[in-house]
């Protein structure tokens, strides 16, 4: 079965900074990868995405994401945070032919001025 | 285009009360999901369509019902409310199977049992 853990719950980053989210997955096979993003009072919309290839990939808003196979990881970066990257991360894994994304518990970011 | 729309927006309910909440989604998807958000848990999901007509239990079914007469609707029932069904619930849909595909969600509705 698939599973996802994100070990932080809060982080808090200066405006400026560089941010590191972390994404450890567990599944048998090729896993497709998600990162979402989470504004007060919204839905979901979707950041970036991993099927296959390249094992770093380019998202909206500035932020990418790297595939480790090595490490079960599917770690959300970002140069330089602004004010409104203030929300909440779910990272999601799923694969091919799968019905349904498992989503892991989140990551709320807090940014500092 | 108006995407993934649910209405209510927000509803309280007396226990043993009932309700059904509606998800529209105009992007011609054959995929369709109800989530619920509880803090600390994530998204977990309760049922999802693959098509008009069909429905399936997702990881947490009970104490709901759903249908999918339309293509683009999708209704999430709760016949006898019970404070544990205090959630945000968040409607989504995607043209592939959700595993590989992107998934696109509703603003969500939040409902309170009392």
């Amino acid at each position: 079965a698939q599973s996802v853990t994100q070990p932080d719950i809060h982080i808090t980053v200066s405006e400026g900074a560089s941010l590191e989210l972390r994404c450890n997955y567990s599944y048998g096979a090729t896993p497709y990868l998600f990162w979402y993003v989470q504004s007060p009072g919204q839905g979901l919309q979707l950041l970036l995405k991993y099927f296959s290839g390249d094992t770093l990939v380019q998202g909206i808003k500035g932020f990418e994401a790297e595939f480790k196979r090595s490490q079960s990881s599917f770690n959300l970066r970002k140069p330089s945070v602004h004010w409104s990257d203030a929300a909440e991360y779910f990272c999601a894994v799923g694969a091919r032919g799968f019905q349904k994304l498992v989503f892991g518990t989140g990551t709320r970011l807090l940014v500092s001025p | 285009n108006a995407g993934v729309t649910q209405t209510p927006k927000f509803r309280v309910l007396k226990t043993g009360q009932s309700m059904t909440l509606l998800c529209a989604q105009d992007m011609n998807h054959e995929y369709m999901y109800w989530y619920r958000q509880d803090p600390g848990m994530g998204l977990r999901l309760i049922h999802y369509s693959v098509g008009e007509g069909t429905t399936a239990k997702g990881e947490v079914p009970d104490g709901y019902n759903v249908s999918r007469l339309k293509k683009q609707n999708f209704l999430l029932g709760l016949e006898s409310a019970a404070p544990s069904q205090t959630s945000v619930y968040f409607c989504a849909s995607s043209y592939a199977l959700a595993g590989g595909a992107e998934q696109f969600f509703g603003p969500g509705t939040r409902l309170t049992v009392l």
